[in-house]
């Protein structure tokens, strides 16, 4: 129940495509979406997040869409920059007294030039 | 540029040795996790301080690794003694949570790369 399951493990999208990376969970007390992006030799670091009281949330070319019922979330990447070659996290967390987030295993994406 | 510092960012020791892995969180966060990152594993959350005490250090193996929070501007991650399948990133972040806030942003290190021989 605790489990975020991610996909797909890698990516390669020509520039100007779309990205999209899939996750789904099992537990329905999670009410925190985020999206983590990851550079070779860095840190993860906050892309977007959303929680389950919109379906869509969208940050300039990021966008996330929820759905509650079949309890997945995506990642869409709208016009694909090689610059965006990165790993992407998906996570998931409750409120309450615990906050800690349950991570995806990461999806490598290569945006060829 | 409020950031999250570790030290040291490479580590190389010999099974059997004592690491010590160092983090200073942002200034006024009142949350340290630890994390270890590996290829197979992913983001494995080691564990996780609110106000300096240990919340949940669940998925810390505890006969050989051990967390702290001596002040609130220093966090350590300890391993005793290293095996070589403890080789991995080991990751610090901090955030700022409370229990009205819909702010859970975890802001990460640059991480440590430990190698063990």
């Amino acid at each position: 129940q605790q489990q975020v399951k991610q996909s797909p493990q890698s990516l390669i999208v020509q520039k100007g495509g779309i990205s999209i990376i899939n996750c789904a969970y099992e537990n329905t007390a999670f009410d925190y979406f985020p999206w983590y992006q990851q550079f070779p030799g860095k840190g993860p670091a906050l892309l977007i997040a959303i929680r389950p009281d919109v379906s869509e949330k969208k940050e300039g070319r990021f966008t996330i869409s929820f759905n509650k019922s079949a309890k997945q979330f995506s990642l869409h990447i709208m016009d694909s920059q090689p610059g965006d070659s990165a790993t992407y996290f998906c996570a998931a967390g409750r409120g309450g007294n615990n906050r800690k987030l349950i991570w995806g295993l990461g999806t490598s994406l290569a945006v060829n030039p | 540029d409020a950031r999250v510092t570790q030290t040291p960012r490479h580590k190389v020791t010999e099974m059997g040795q004592e690491v010590t892995m160092r983090c200073q969180p942002i200034l006024g966060h009142n949350t340290v996790f630890w994390y270890r990152q590996t290829m197979m594993q992913g983001l494995e959350l080691l564990a996780y301080f609110r106000n300096r005490a240990p919340l949940d250090d669940s998925g810390m193996p505890k006969d050989r690794f051990s967390a702290e929070m001596p002040d609130a501007t220093l966090a350590t991650l300890k391993i005793q003694p290293s095996e070589p399948r403890d080789s991995a990133v080991y990751f610090c972040a901090s955030g700022f949570l409370n229990s009205g806030s819909y702010t859970d942003t975890q802001y990460f290190g640059p991480g440590t790369r430990l190698t063990v021989l």
